[in-house]
């Protein structure tokens, strides 16, 4: 079974851009969750989605937006990029959410963004 | 709001030695899922140990295991006979109804 899958693996945009990653589950799953992961602040919940619908939200401004496709892939839009954006953004995938059913949420290698 | 709070930055034990890292949380719920996650060095992030908030039994996975203490907030991982393969940033996380808090992450230095 394929893991899950992120694209681009590594990306560079200049300040004022925006950017969409990609984040491609484990097949059956539903809920895709995404992360923002810098050495300051540590991992940050961005938001989750499940069945094309966003489930929950971390606290984000609205230049980071979301959705999620029939097929489970999601992907993750920040427009108007600022420096402090520079980040690892983490996507992971599990069966039904990790909250209530408390199964396992799968990992993809990430997406490093860098603005300039 | 929930909060995970993981005391120790940084870790190190020595190969075959047993090491213990914190985590303490806070929140107003009673159902609840906790979770240790690794992630070595430029690897993914892996799922080590997960616990439910409802069984007061702890979790166990071979050399890793849990000390879960509800009514304290805390939720310390053990890792017994320490392995290089062990090395990594581990991460408290916590999740209720979909939205997960993690902890800031500890990083684990096995010595040989």
């Amino acid at each position: 079974k394929a893991g899950v899958t992120q694209t681009p693996r590594y990306l560079i945009k200049t300040r004022g851009q925006q950017v969409t990653l990609s984040c491609s589950p484990i097949s059956g799953h539903r809920s895709v969750s995404w992360y923002q992961q810098t050495p300051g602040q540590g991992l940050q919940f961005l938001f989750e989605y499940f069945s094309e619908t966003q489930r929950n939200k971390g606290n984000f401004p609205g230049r980071f937006s979301g959705r999620q496709f029939s097929n489970s892939r999601s992907e993750m839009n920040v427009s108007t990029l600022e420096l402090g954006d520079s980040a690892l953004y983490l996507c992971a995938s599990s069966l039904a959410g990790t909250g209530k059913v408390g199964t396992e949420a799968f990992f993809g290698q990430g997406t490093r963004l860098t603005v300039v | 709001a929930q909060t995970v709070t993981q005391s120790q930055p940084e870790m190190s034990v020595q190969e075959a030695e047993t090491v213990t890292l914190s985590c303490t949380y806070d929140t107003s719920e009673s159902d609840y899922y906790l979770f240790w996650y690794k992630q070595p060095p430029s690897r993914q992030m892996i799922l080590v140990i997960r616990q439910e908030a409802y069984k007061q039994q702890n979790a166990t996975e071979n050399r890793f295991s849990v000390n879960f203490q509800k009514a304290a907030k805390s939720f310390s991982l053990k890792i017994s006979d320490s392995q290089l393969g062990d090395a990594a940033m581990y991460f408290c996380a916590y999740d209720n109804a979909g939205k997960s808090t993690f902890g800031d992450g500890t990083t684990l230095t096995v010595k040989p």
